[in-house]
Parts: C-alpha cells; structure tokens; sequence
C-alpha cells in the first residue's frame, strides 16, 4: 500500500499570500488529520477530517481551515500568511476516527518571508 | 501547560547501551502512541498501547503503559545508530479525539 502523500514537499511564500496544502491518505483510510510542528511549540493539532466532515479542530485562528473530498483526501490552507506560520505541516490518516493508530506523511516544510 | 511531558528532552547514549524515555500525562489515557522522526520528516508510527499494563515490543525497543501512573516508557535495548532521533509519545486524552503529542526526546547513538 502507498502511505501518506503530501505535495508540495517544500514551499517558500510572502507574508499576506495564502497557500494550499494536500494530502493523500493511505488507501481505505477515511480518517485525516492535520498537524503543524515547530521547533518551540512541537507538534500541535489543527484539525480532523472523517467522511468529509470535520469533526474536531485545535486552537488556531480561522485563518487556517481545511476541507476533504468524497475520495478522502485532504486539503488545508492558510490565508494572509504570517511569519509565525512557518513549520512543517503534517498530515496524518487513520482508517478511523478517534482511537486508532495514525500514519504521518512526510509533511510539506512551509517558510513565509 | 503540556498536557503530556516526556523526559528527558535529550538523550546522548553510546552504541550498546540501554536507554528509557518517559511520557507522562496530565490527563486520563485513552491510548497512548509511539512514534519515531527523522529531522525534518513525517512521523514514523512505532507503537499503539491502550490497556493498563499493557507492554508491546517491535525489535529492540520495548513500550509500556502505566494506566494509574498515566505513564508510559519506551525502552531500547543495546542501542545502535539507526535508533537515533526523535521520539515522541502522542495521547488519546479526550476519548476519541484526536492525538496529543509531548514535545519529543531527542536521541543520539555515538559509536
């Protein structure tokens, strides 16, 4: 089985600008989540997809939402790009919700200048 | 404040030797996680322990959960290089939620 694609791998953006990160879950896993991770704050959760419906989110501001398709993948963006944005984004597929193990991408390294 | 603590942050230990790092939980345990990575890359998923008492091990390396303690460890075993990395533990703390993650243990295997 292919794991978790995530594209780009890397992206470089200007403060203001607005990006669009995918993800592509394992095969049969309908279950994503998305993570940002920093060298100061680690890893921490923004938000979860199950059959296209988010079913819980994290505490970050409504600049960064995201969606999924009816093919399970996934997409987040992050609109009017601030400095502090700059992380690795990784995105994680469960082929459930809630209590089950999730496997990573290799996440996508965004710097905003 | 963290809702899960690992310690130590860092670890430099020589090739051979044996190793434990702990992930402590400020909360109920749903399930505890382990996973392995690389600077800069995804997370490599090592271990789902979710019973009290419940031990699992994969090669060299040995987890355990303390469900009263809300405590788990991952021992490795005559450490070798490739076992260097991150380690980090993530939690089930809201019952069906998602995972939670302690800020990692850092680990170098010198030769």
């Amino acid at each position: 089985k292919a794991g978790v694609t995530q594209t780009p791998r890397y992206l470089i953006k200007t403060r203001g600008q607005q990006v669009t990160l995918s993800c592509s879950p394992i095969s049969g896993h309908r279950s994503v989540s998305w993570y940002q991770q920093t060298p100061g704050q680690g890893l921490q959760f923004l938000f979860e997809y199950f059959s296209e419906t988010q079913r819980n989110k994290g505490n970050f501001p409504g600049r960064f939402s995201g969606r999924q398709f009816s093919n399970s993948r996934s997409e987040m963006n992050v609109s009017t790009l601030e400095l502090g944005d700059s992380a690795l984004y990784l995105c994680a597929s469960s082929p459930r919700a809630g209590r089950a193990e999730a496997f990573f991408g290799q996440g996508t390294r965004l710097t905003v200048v | 404040s963290q809702e899960l603590e690992q310690s130590p942050q860092s670890l430099i230990v020589q090739e051979g030797k044996n190793l434990t790092i702990n992930c402590t939980s400020s909360k109920t345990l749903y399930g505890l996680y382990w996973y392995k990575q690389k600077y800069g890359e995804g997370l490599i998923f090592l271990m789902m322990l979710q019973k009290g008492g419940e031990e699992k091990s994969h090669e060299k390396i040995t987890a355990k959960l303390d469900e009263k303690k809300q405590q788990s460890s991952l021992h490795i075993t005559a450490s070798q290089p490739s076992h260097a990395g991150i380690y980090l533990c993530g939690a089930d703390t809201n019952s069906g939620y998602a995972l939670n993650f302690g800020k990692g243990t850092s680990l170098l295997v010198t030769p």
